[in-house]
């Protein structure tokens, strides 16, 4: 089955730069979706399809991916970026697709 | 708007059935995408359970294949998720969502905590 790795933990000061990654097999030929996950609510998708931004996410989270990473990059972090994220593939190396989540990112912010 | 929710009961106990029901308002789940669950154990991360085609076509976790089934009601507007003997492990908010492939989840429901214990 397919892995996605991300670090537990990621810090930033107010204003600065975030960068969360997540790792896997040539993750750079799949489509990577990013999730915000704040205590005790549901995820939120807040960047689809790499470097896509759904409709009310600001423009400060961007994406990239290539090779074997993929990263999520939040700029001028805000006290209110403070959450889980968790980066999202399909994985369709078997006779159907399944669902992969990476174990998820803390970012805490400074 | 479409709206996911999540109901059933918040304990069940040992070696006994877990069984939910999200039910969709906004979207018609005969009208196409998958419908799934997820779960996240506390202070854990997210993990697949399985989802549902809005034909009824079934994919499952490997991990859980063997103790869960997901079932679609059209009528209702609804699709249930069954799991079975359950463990302390399987203590978990439980989530439902709709997607498709190779799409992001795009709708969540709130969750609900289940907690296996005697």
């Amino acid at each position: 089955s397919y892995v996605l790795t991300q670090p537990p933990s990621v810090s930033v000061a107010p204003g600065q730069t975030a960068r969360i990654t997540c790792g896997g097999n040539n993750i750079g030929s799949k489509s990577v979706h990013w999730y915000q996950q704040k205590p005790g609510q549901a995820p939120v998708l807040v960047v689809y399809d790499d470097s896509d931004r759904p409709s009310g996410i600001p423009e400060r989270f961007s994406g990239s991916n290539s090779g074997n990473t993929a990263t999520l990059t939040i700029s001028r972090v805000e006290a209110g970026d403070e959450a889980d994220y968790y980066c999202q593939v399909w994985d369709s190396s078997s006779d159907h697709p399944d669902v992969v989540f990476g174990g998820g990112t803390k970012l805490t912010v400074l | 708007q479409v709206q996911l929710q999540e109901s059933g009961p918040g304990l069940v106990k040992p070696s006994e059935t877990l069984s939910l029901t999200c039910a969709v308002s906004g979207y018609s789940i005969s009208s196409g995408y998958y419908w799934g669950w997820i779960r996240q154990p506390p202070g854990k991360g997210l993990e697949w359970i399985g989802s549902i085609y809005h034909s009824g076509s079934t994919y499952y976790n490997p991990s859980l294949k063997s103790r869960v089934t997901i079932s679609v009601d059209t009528s209702k507007n609804q699709f249930s998720l069954k799991l079975s003997s359950v463990t302390a492990a399987d203590t978990a908010v439980y989530y439902c969502a709709r997607h498709n492939v190779p799409d992001p989840l795009d709708y969540w429901g709130q969750g609900t905590l289940v907690t296996v214990s005697s």
